[in-house]
């Protein structure tokens, strides 16, 4: 199976610092789509970006940034001047073609940011 | 536009016991999903759908059954619960098999299996 990596189970920051979350991931297709989602304390699951596998451009949105690198496989999330209703589990997610358009998620990353 | 809802929200079976989880969405989506999620396991793909009258098989498919009769619902069935079962159970559409549509999910079922 083409694995989606999230590396880091849990990291715990103090508000306002910078901190980064890192996916990689594994496909053999060259059309893929790559999804970041936010799950709250409260549950849901927030849809947060996608990127497609043949744009590398950052992008960056308020305090969101995510670096996309082919070359490495990766496709990380940076929060800058973290807040503590950033507090979610974070899950990275990866979808191709030829897997019927499923969704295959990384395990996840506990962020808690301590005031 | 309510979304992707999810009824229940919680239960409490016995082992042994079956029942039936009901995704619905008025997005006039193409393709659903059923999802449990473990702690640590991130979220695993049980059975999901292409179309009304279509499902297929996921990672986790054993123990679980689905139906997909009318395009806006989803049915996700334990025929005879197990502990094993116990989890949160997210369903989640999408328009369709463009790859750049996002999933959207609804709120979860947490079940718990005694």
């Amino acid at each position: 199976a083409q694995k989606v990596t999230q590396a880091q189970t849990e990291i715990s920051v103090v508000e306002k610092e910078d901190v980064t979350l890192d996916c990689v991931y594994e496909t053999r297709d060259t059309t893929y789509y790559l999804f970041w989602y936010k799950q709250p304390p409260s549950g849901e699951l927030v849809f947060l970006i996608r990127r497609n596998s043949f744009d590398e451009q950052n992008e960056i949105s308020g305090r969101y940034s995510w670096n996309f690198q082919k070359s490495t496989s990766s496709f990380n999330f940076t929060i800058t001047a973290s807040q503590v209703v950033d507090s979610a589990v974070y899950f990275c997610a990866r979808i191709s073609g030829g897997s019927n358009y499923k969704l295959t998620f990384g395990k996840g990353t506990l962020l808690t940011v301590n005031p | 536009n309510a979304g992707v809802t999810q009824t229940p929200k919680f239960r409490v079976l016995k082992t042994g016991q079956s029942m039936t989880l009901l995704c619905a969405q008025d997005m006039n989506h193409e393709y659903m999903y059923w999802y449990r999620q473990d702690p640590g396991m991130g979220l695993r793909l049980i059975h999901y759908s292409v179309g009304e009258g279509t499902t297929a098989k996921g990672e986790v498919p054993d123990g679980y059954n689905v139906s997909r009769l009318k395009k806006q619902n989803f049915l996700l069935g334990l025929e005879s619960a197990a502990p094993s079962q116990t989890s949160v159970y997210f369903c989640a559409s999408r328009r369709d098999g463009g790859y750049h549509n996002e999933q959207f999910f609804g709120p979860g079922t947490r079940l718990t299996v005694l």
